[in-house]
């Protein structure tokens, strides 16, 4: 059974630094790879998602790899901002049912 | 209207209650999903509709009972709930390849905070 583990559970840093976070799973049949960005009270919008193929996406400030032997993936958030504070979710895709399992999420707080 | 929408944003209900909580996809995408959040707990999937057919249903309880009328909408009818039902039920949509539900993101809505008393 597909377990997915998000570290650490939260995080608080000054405006400005860099940053990572961690996401690991248990089974390494998966179809992808996405991270989602969950603001409070609201649904979620996915950030990056990275085929099983692939090693790393980018899409501004942010950049996703995959480590799919290792079953790891981190989120690296550069020059952080306090409108980066949400809940960071991890999510593999199943190969076998194409079914989303997900982490825990990690819940980010970027202080002024 | 765009994107993924869910009505009604909050509701509470007693346990005798019967209520319907409903989502609109305006993304022209061919599945919907029902999700389960409670709180430090990773989503949990309740159902997949993939081409408005049911194709995954997680063992989720009797008292929930979903509709899929076309591929724009979907509902979740609730009776009978319990307190440990109370959550965030959120919906996603996405553009899938088969039946068993492709490898597009989803697209989620605002979710319905639900409250049984």
């Amino acid at each position: 059974k597909q377990e997915v583990t998000q570290i650490p559970a939260a995080l608080s840093v000054p405006e400005g630094e860099n940053l990572v976070l961690n996401c690991s799973f248990t089974d390494s049949a998966i179809y992808n790879l996405q991270w989602f960005r969950q603001d409070p009270g609201k649904g979620l919008t996915s950030l990056l998602l990275i085929q099983s193929s692939q090693r790393e996406q980018t899409s501004g400030r942010l950049n996703a790899s995959l480590d799919k032997s290792s079953g790891r993936s981190t989120l690296y958030i550069a020059a952080s901002q306090p409108g980066d504070s949400a809940t960071y979710l991890c999510a593999v895709l199943m190969d076998s049912n194409y079914q989303l399992i997900w982490g825990a999420g990690t819940k980010l707080i970027i202080k002024p | 209207e765009t994107g993924v929408t869910q009505t009604p944003r909050h509701l509470v209900m007693g346990m005798t209650n019967k209520k319907s909580l409903k989502c609109e996809q305006h993304l022209g995408h061919n599945a919907m999903y029902w999700y389960k959040q409670s709180a430090k707990k990773p989503l949990e999937l309740m159902f997949v509709y993939s081409l408005e057919e049911r194709v995954e249903n997680n063992s989720v309880p009797s008292r929930f009972s979903p509709e899929c009328p076309n591929s724009s909408h979907l509902f979740l009818h609730l009776h009978t709930l319990q307190p440990e039902d109370s959550a965030l039920y959120l919906c996603a949509s996405s553009q899938v390849q088969d039946q068993r539900g492709g490898a597009d993101t989803q697209y989620f809505g605002p979710g319905t905070r639900l409250t049984v008393l």
